[in-house]
């Protein structure tokens, strides 16, 4: 099936710190979405692309919709410790069939902040 | 607003077995859609709800199954359960507006364990 390729697998940065994570599709997606999860726990959205090119910002965090529509990526600046967890992106057709209520997710990256 | 909301939060089942999750949306959220997430397959697309009828289908035997009911609530099914389905299970509502209010928001999930 369709796949994100999602890179760096893991990170281990010190505290303070700038974090960046990207993805790439061989497919075109009309949404980009970024999520955080914690053990045990449902991912939580951190920011929501819906265009081509769009820059968006959440507080520290920074992510961009590629021009291509085949790839974005998620900045962290200034880590704390409290952004240790697993971010996933995850992609979105719109056109309805078989692409209602999917999204396809990369693999995920582990980040670690060491204070 | 209170968030997605899936109980139970952890299930131990034996093989043969089936078992019943239950989900509820974000009130005002009429788009109900499940994934399960193992360490080896990651987060993957099982089913999507809207209006009591199922729209989409992702690569699961027909042992998974679900349903909506008329206030949007939504419940999925496992029969005859093997080892392989130990995961969590994620389900995540949408308002399905057509629009950029389409993101899904994510509940805290099932925690599955087959023995």
């Amino acid at each position: 099936g369709q796949q994100l390729n999602q890179s760096p697998q893991s990170m281990f940065i010190q505290e303070g710190e700038d974090v960046s994570m990207n993805c790439t599709s061989s497919s075109i997606f009309n949404t980009w979405l970024w999520y955080k999860q914690d053990p045990g726990e449902g991912p939580v959205l951190l920011i929501a692309l819906y265009k081509a090119g769009e820059l968006t910002s959440n507080g520290r965090l920074t992510a961009q919709f590629g021009i291509t529509r085949k790839d974005s990526f998620l900045n962290i600046s200034a880590s704390i410790p409290s952004d240790v967890g697993i971010y996933f992106c995850a992609g979105q057709l719109r056109a309805g069939g078989t692409s209602y209520g999917k999204l396809t997710f990369g693999q995920g990256t582990i980040l670690t902040v060491h204070p | 607003k209170a968030g997605v909301t899936q109980t139970p939060r952890y299930l131990i089942k034996t093989r043969g077995q089936q078992v019943t999750l239950s989900c509820s949306p974000i009130s005002g959220h009429r788009s109900v859609s499940w994934y399960q997430q193992t360490p080896g397959q990651g987060l993957q697309f099982l089913f999507e709800y809207f209006s009591e009828t199922q729209r989409n289908k992702g690569n699961f035997p027909g042992r998974f199954s679900g349903r909506q009911f008329s206030n949007s609530r939504s419940e999925m099914n496992v029969s005859t359960l093997e080892l392989g389905d130990s995961a969590l299970y994620l389900c995540a509502s949408s308002l399905v507006t057509g629009g950029a209010l389409d993101t899904q928001y994510f509940g805290p999930g099932t925690r599955l364990t087959v023995l």
